[in-house]
């Protein structure tokens, strides 16, 4: 069984469309996280909810707009998707917010825009 | 807030040399550490982690012991395999949010 599963894993489209990025984990963790790996690899934290409640939002784009309909779920819907949105998105949860819960990542979703 | 630093790559070794990767962080309370690693064109698996000061993590011949007072993890195998070839990341476990290094490239060769 994957404990944090994303759809699709890759996901090509046209600028200016909108897309979804889908999230699950079946931990039965209250928090779960996105972030974004851009081309030179590096990693950094889009958004954080815990127990459904939005708890970081990292000076992302209003273009991009997180969703967790319930704790098991965290979706990234992104408007007007532009060239520079291309990169791998990686979905995460732990058990909490705290230093000593392990964050568990999905197998990420790599988007490219054209 | 919270960072990570780690030595930039890429790093290229022979098959069976010595490989350290290291890695110093700032945070403020008492932060879990952890090196996850990147094969090429898949997603992040943790290599190991350690959640207090003295703690040695260790896993697939790879070491790492969180230092407080010198406030590093650094990374280490005593012999490197051609399959060890990946990214490897350092990162740090705050509150609300897990804070990563840049990522090292290591590149083992036959």
């Amino acid at each position: 069984d994957t404990a944090v599963s994303q759809t699709p894993k890759y996901l090509v489209t046209q600028m200016g469309n909108d897309k979804s990025i889908k999230c699950e984990q079946n931990l039965g963790h209250d928090t779960m996280y996105w972030y974004k790996q851009d081309s030179k690899k590096f990693l950094k934290i889009m958004f954080s909810y815990n127990n459904k409640e939005l708890i970081i939002n990292e000076t992302v784009p209003n273009r991009f707009s997180p969703k967790s309909p319930d704790k098991a779920h965290l979706n990234l819907h992104i408007n007007s998707l532009e060239l520079g949105d291309s990169a791998v998105y990686f979905c995460a949860s732990s058990q909490g917010p705290f230093e000593n819960t392990e964050a568990f990542f999905g197998q990420g979703t790599r988007l490219t825009v054209v | 807030g919270d960072s990570v630093t780690q030595m930039e790559g890429p790093v290229t070794l022979s098959e069976e040399a010595f490989l350290t990767i290291n890695c110093t962080y700032t945070a403020t309370g008492y932060p879990s550490l952890f090196w996850y690693v990147q094969y090429p064109g898949e997603g992040l698996q943790l290599l190991l982690k350690a959640t207090k000061a003295d703690d040695k993590g260790s896993n697939k011949g790879f070491e790492a012991t969180y230092r407080k007072e010198t406030t590093s993890f650094h990374l280490e195998k005593g012999s490197v395999q051609v399959s060890d070839s990946a990214v490897y990341f350092c990162a740090l476990r705050g509150y609300q949010k897990v804070t990563f290094g840049t990522g090292t490239k290591l590149q083992v060769i036959p």
